[in-house]
């Protein structure tokens, strides 16, 4: 297994322009969960699937933030309408559910917003 | 609300032992992991205590005390490719999500 891929890894948009992220879990990984992380700070939790099922989603993420897994398998992140404040690194993870304290990280999409 | 607090940076020599230490106060609590990230790249995972004590793995160490709501990691003969951030991460829920302290910026020298 080639480990958690996303693409794209760099994305520069205009503010009020769409966007969307795609993360590919470990193949053997039921959970998958988006994270965003800025300069100097932890990664930030935004959304978890298990397979196909959102299960929890933060409560400071805005309506603009959308997110599904719709086979189980891989995962898109969209925002719409972006802001400059959405500019961070989006990551993601996956684990397994036995392990899920033990997240495996994709190497992120670096998000600027103009 | 959710807060986990750790040193912003510590600093260490090769070949030292260092210890970066963790308070956390979350509504909930399962257990304490620790991610290294170095500059650029995507965290990893190296720890994880769910109950009190100290787990050990090669140079890495990581210690739990549910009553006081603090953890720890240590390093032990702190090579030059330690140097990186490391977070605390707890796992509040049943659920896998977790909630990162700020970081940690190890360096080490010569």
């Amino acid at each position: 297994d080639t480990g958690v891929s996303q693409d794209p890894r760099h994305k520069i948009t205009k503010r009020g322009q769409n966007v969307t992220f795609r993360c590919d879990p470990i193949s053997e990984h039921n959970r998958l969960y988006w994270y965003r992380q800025t300069l100097g700070q932890g990664p930030e939790f935004l959304t978890y699937f298990q397979n196909e099922a959102q299960l929890e989603k933060s409560r400071l993420l805005s309506d603009r933030f959308s997110a599904e897994r719709p086979k189980g398998s891989f995962s898109t992140l969209e925002i719409q309408r972006t802001e400059q404040g959405d500019s961070a690194m989006y990551l993601c993870a996956s684990s397994s559910d036995r392990f899920q304290y033990e997240q495996y990280f994709g190497p992120g999409t670096r998000l600027t917003v103009t | 609300g959710q807060s986990l607090e750790q040193p912003s940076e510590v600093t260490a020599v090769e070949g030292a032992i260092v210890q970066i230490n963790c308070t956390y106060q979350t509504s909930g609590f399962y257990g304490l992991s620790w991610y290294q990230q170095h500059d650029g790249g995507a965290p990893t995972f190296l720890s994880y205590n769910a109950l009190d004590g100290l787990e050990e793995t090669g140079r890495f160490s990581s210690f739990l005390s549910r009553s006081d709501s603090y953890g720890y990691l240590l390093l032990q003969e702190l090579q030059m490719k330690d140097s990186a951030s490391y977070f605390c991460a707890v796992k509040t829920g049943s659920q896998g999500n977790l909630i990162f302290g700020k970081g940690t910026k190890l360096s080490v020298k010569p």
